[in-house]
């Protein structure tokens, strides 16, 4: 079964400073790799998410996340970050098939004035 | 469209009370999924159904969880009798089948048993 794993829990960060959430997952012959957000009392909101080609993904709010199939990663990147982004950042994937997203535990996001 | 609808936002209710969540998913998708989210255990998959179809079950608590599907439009998940220990945000996700597409996620429902 696929697991991901991600490794900080918490990660403050001074504003317009740069930003990585790391996530890693159980290898697989291919998967499917997601970023959701979750501001304080919503539910979660799709970010990012990769599917196949190019590795480098862009999404919403200035955020991108890199596939690296070798290191089983897909980090989470974002050059100068707002207020705004404090958040709760989950990365989630998925086999080739129609199951469940797994998801990690969470990244809290802390952005400091 | 509305996304994904859930009923009641908030609710308080006394332990060994039933409680009942409501979930409308999004028009087309025919992939639904119920979540609860503790700061303890984070965000865990309950019971997922395909076309109104249980597929599996296996993340339900114990035997007072039940979730039901009557149709494309409706479903609710009913704790009875409820406990403390039950109280969380409780989310529904709808999606339409295939492995690519994203789970969209309704504003959760947030139950405190006193």
């Amino acid at each position: 079964a696929q697991s991901v794993t991600q490794l900080d829990s918490q990660v403050p960060v001074f504003e317009e400073a740069p930003v990585e959430l790391r996530c890693n997952y159980s290898s697989s012959v291919s998967v499917y790799l997601f970023w959701y957000v979750q501001y304080p009392n919503q539910g979660l909101q799709l970010l990012l998410k990769y599917l196949s080609g190019s590795t480098l993904v862009k999404g919403i709010n200035g955020f991108e996340a890199e596939f690296n199939k070798s290191q089983t990663s897909f980090h989470l990147r974002k050059p100068s970050v707002h207020i705004s982004d404090t958040a709760e950042y989950f990365c989630a994937v998925r086999d080739s098939g129609n199951t469940p997203l797994v998801f990690g535990k969470g990244t809290r996001l802390s952005v400091i004035a | 469209d509305a996304g994904v609808i859930q009923s009641p936002r908030h609710e308080v209710t006394e332990m060994g009370q039933e409680v009942t969540l409501r979930c409308k998913p999004i028009s087309g998708h025919n992939s639904l999924f119920w979540y609860r989210q503790t700061m303890m255990r984070g965000l865990e998959l309950l019971i997922y159904f395909n076309n109104n179809v249980p597929i599996d079950d296996s993340g339900m608590p114990e035997d007072r969880f039940s979730a039901k599907m009557p149709n494309a439009s409706f479903s609710t998940l009913k704790i009875q009798p409820s406990e403390p220990r039950d109280s969380a945000v409780y989310f529904c996700a709808s999606k339409v089948t295939g492995a690519s597409y994203e789970q969209y996620f309704g504003p959760g429902t947030r139950l405190t048993v006193t």
